[in-house]
C-alpha cells in the first residue's frame, strides 16, 4: 500500500515568492495533519483536518500560511509571501478513523527560503 | 516550556548496551505514542499506550506508560547500529481538541558498532 505522498521533496525559493506544498494521504484515512520541524522548535502541529474540514489551525504561524483540503485525497499548504524563517521540513500525516493518534507521516518537504 | 520533556536529549552508546529514554509531563494524557525518525524521512510510529501501567514489547524495545498517565519510558536491550535515530514521544492531552498530538523534543540515539 502507498504511504502518505508529499511533493515536492525539496523546494528552494527566494524570499517573497509563493510556495505550495502538496500531500496525498493514505486512502481511507479521514484525518490529515500538517507539521513543521526545525532544530530549534522540534515538531509542531500547524493544522489538521477531519473529513476534509479544518478542525484546529491554532498552530498556523500567521496569515501568510493557509491550508486547504478540497477532497479526501489531496491537501495543500501554501505560504505567501515566503520568508527565510519559514525554512524547515514540512510533514504531512494522516490517520484512520477514530485512532487519530496513530499518525502515518510522509517523507516531508524540505523548504529553503533564501 | 515543553509539555512533554524527553531525556536525555542525546545518547551515544556502543553496540550491545542497554538504554532507557524518558518522556515526562505534569499533564495527564489519554494516550502516548513513540515514534522513530531517521534522517531524511518522516517519523514512524512504533507503539501506542493507552492504559496507565501498560507495558508493551516490540522485539528488543519495551515501552511503559506510567500509572498516572503522565510519563512513559522506552527501554532498548542490546542496542544495535540499526537502532540509531531520533526517538520522539507524543501524546494526546486530556481536554485538548480531538486529534491534537503534542511531541517531545526528541532523543537522538547513536549506536556505534
Amino acid at each position: 500500500d502507498a504511504g502518505v505522498i508529499q511533493s515536492p521533496r525539496h523546494e528552494v525559493t527566494e524570499m517573497g515568492q509563493e510556495v505550495t506544498l502538496r500531500c496525498k494521504p493514505i486512502s481511507g484515512h479521514n484525518s490529515l495533519f500538517w507539521y513543521r520541524q526545525t532544530m530549534m522548535r522540534g515538531l509542531e502541529l500547524l493544522i489538521y483536518f477531519n473529513n476534509n474540514v479544518p478542525i484546529d489551525d491554532s498552530g498556523m504561524p500567521e496569515d501568510r500560511f493557509s491550508a486547504k483540503m478540497p477532497n479526501a485525497s489531496f491537501s495543500t499548504l501554501k505560504i505567501q509571501p515566503s520568508e527565510p524563517r519559514d525554512s524547515a521540513v514540512y510533514f504531512c500525516a494522516s490517520s484512520p478513523g477514530r485512532r487519530f493518534y496513530e499518525q502515518y507521516f510522509g517523507p516531508g518537504t524540505r523548504l529553503t527560503v533564501t | 516550556t515543553q509539555l512533554l520533556e524527553q531525556s536525555p536529549q542525546f545518547l551515544s552508546i556502543q553496540e550491545g548496551e542497554n538504554l532507557t529514554v524518558y518522556c515526562n509531563s505534569s499533564s495527564v494524557f489519554s494516550s502516548l505514542q513513540w515514534y522513530r525518525q531517521e534522517p531524511g524521512e518522516g517519523p514512524v510510529l512504533l507503539v501506542t499506550v493507552v492504559t496507565g501501567g501498560e507495558v508493551k514489547k516490540l522485539k528488543r524495545l519495551t515501552f511503559q506508560f506510567g500509572d498516572a498517565r503522565k510519563d512513559s519510558s522506552l527501554h532498548i536491550t542490546a542496542a544495535q547500529p540499526g537502532d540509531t535515530g531520533l526517538y520522539l514521544c507524543a501524546g494526546s492531552k486530556r481536554g485538548t481538541s480531538y486529534g491534537k498530538l503534542t511531541f517531545g523534543q526528541g532523543t537522538i540515539l547513536t549506536v556505534h558498532p
